[in-house]
């Protein structure tokens, strides 16, 4: 069963570019959760999702980032018009079940802002 | 207030010793889980604890939870230099529902040196 699946590992983007990173959650996962880890610190909750909804996006700046989990295929965080702020490990989790969760975390995928 | 501060930040020993790392946090719980991270990849789940068990066994791995004093720490016994990396720890929103929403800390560096 392959563990969550997360592309590109690293990206980079200058200033101004759009930055799409995408998930793919383990195997009978509906339930998909995105993280952002800033250089020396720990992860902070950015959206939940499960197909086709987004849950929770309380975690996420208003302005410049979206996120979806379609039908098919992976769930997609954008960043539009990125900022050397936004330079940062992106996370994504998947759970099969909100109830006592234990999130399966994929590899990350590492924005660099140019 | 920060959910899930773990200490020491930082913590060198040799191989063959035991580690112990704290967790404090300040709000109730459902669950706590610790995390390990290695330099430069995604995060790997060690164990989850439940707010009504006080102890859990996982191999080389002792977890403790005193919800009393909102507190937990992770032993690493005889420890081997690849547990070199950054262990976290990680709590749910407790009663407020969204405990899906894991909180996590800066983490604590743990170096083993052979």
């Amino acid at each position: 069963n392959a563990g969550v699946m997360q592309n590109p590992r690293h990206l980079v983007r200058r200033r101004g570019q759009e930055a799409r990173l995408r998930c793919s959650p383990m195997k009978g996962h509906s339930h998909v959760y995105w993280y952002r880890q800033l250089p020396e610190e720990g992860l902070k909750f950015m959206v939940y999702l499960q197909k086709e909804n987004i849950i929770d996006e309380s975690g996420m700046p208003k302005e410049r980032f979206s996120a979806e989990f379609p039908k098919e295929g992976p769930s997609i965080l954008r960043i539009q018009q990125v900022v050397r702020g936004d330079s940062a490990a992106y996370f994504c989790a998947s759970s099969p079940t909100r109830q006592y969760n234990e999130q399966f975390f994929g590899p990350g995928t590492r924005l660099t802002v140019l | 207030s920060q959910q899930g501060e773990e200490d020491p930040q930082a913590l060198s020993i040799q191989e063959g010793e035991n580690a112990t790392m704290n967790c404090s946090y300040k709000t109730s719980i459902n669950n706590l889980q610790w995390y390990r991270q290695n330099s430069g990849r995604g995060l790997v789940h060690l164990i989850l604890i439940r707010s009504n068990e006080r102890e859990k066994h996982s191999g080389r791995l002792r977890v403790t939870l005193d919800t009393s004093k909102k507190s937990s720490s992770l032993l690493i016994t005889a420890s081997r230099a690849a547990d070199t990396a950054s262990y976290f720890c990680a709590t749910d929103a407790g009663s407020g529902g969204s405990n899906y929403k894991l909180t996590f800390g800066k983490g604590t560096l743990l170096t083993v040196n052979p």
